[in-house]
């Protein structure tokens, strides 16, 4: 167990929906990651936020939108839903700092759009 | 950006054999090399990582080797057993940056009893 949570663990929606995925990090993590994995896929990284504010962002379509809030747990938005967007999206935490910039997945959601 | 290539993409050995996976990178500001270990539909997990100041780490089975002047790392796993069967990712980061670690596309490591 990372420490790291995400919720819900399976999502099944339909096309055009809009669904939100939360991540809680471990306990003093600052940082937060969200990726994409799909079938036989790498991990794309889509976005980090820092202490509540957006820091990177990665191949993150115009229709996914992410926040952290002030307890530092963070949400996902996925919105107008494709078939394509089906897929495992992880979020990952970390210090943040030089000497601590490992990151730590959580469980991840598994995403079905039909 | 960064760009990390790993190689190969299926890795097939016998129980008992040693397994090697090898990444380059391309940044040279890169200075902290994590790697995954991924069983299906499960999270990715940190098996071992190695920083830029250091050659070589070991860890049980497993060990990591670094070459900076030639911009590439290995995974080296000793003694394989069926439960290493999995995804190995490498990745590459810059504490100078986000810390966001490029990663390679993954190895399908299968050991078969």
């Amino acid at each position: 167990d990372s420490g790291v949570t995400q919720t819900p663990k399976h999502l099944i929606t339909a096309t055009g929906q809009r669904v939100t995925l939360r991540c809680s990090p471990r306990s003093g993590d600052l940082s937060v990651y969200w990726y994409q994995q799909s079938l036989d896929q790498g991990l794309q990284f889509l976005i980090q936020y820092y202490n509540g504010e957006e820091r990177a962002k990665g191949n993150i379509l115009e229709r996914f939108s992410a926040q952290q809030f002030p307890d530092l747990h963070s949400e996902l938005n996925l919105s107008s839903l494709e078939l394509g967007d089906s897929a495992l999206y992880f979020c990952a935490s970390s210090l943040l700092a030089p000497s601590t910039d490992t990151q730590y997945f959580g469980p991840g959601t598994r995403l079905t759009v039909l | 950006g960064e760009n990390v290539e790993q190689h190969p993409s299926t890795l097939s050995v016998q129980e008992g054999d040693s397994a090697v996976i090898k990444c380059t990178y391309s940044d040279s500001a890169s200075n902290y090399f994590p790697w995954y270990k991924q069983e299906l539909g499960k999270r990715p997990q940190l098996i071992i990582d190695i920083r830029s100041n250091v050659g070589e780490k070991k860890d049980q089975r497993i060990a990591v080797t670094l070459n900076k002047t030639a911009k590439h790392f290995s995974l080296h796993i000793t003694e394989t057993q069926p439960e290493d069967s999995a995804v190995y990712f490498c990745a590459a980061s810059s504490s100078g940056g986000s810390y966001i670690p490029t990663f390679g596309r993954g190895t399908s490591l299968i050991v078969h009893p």
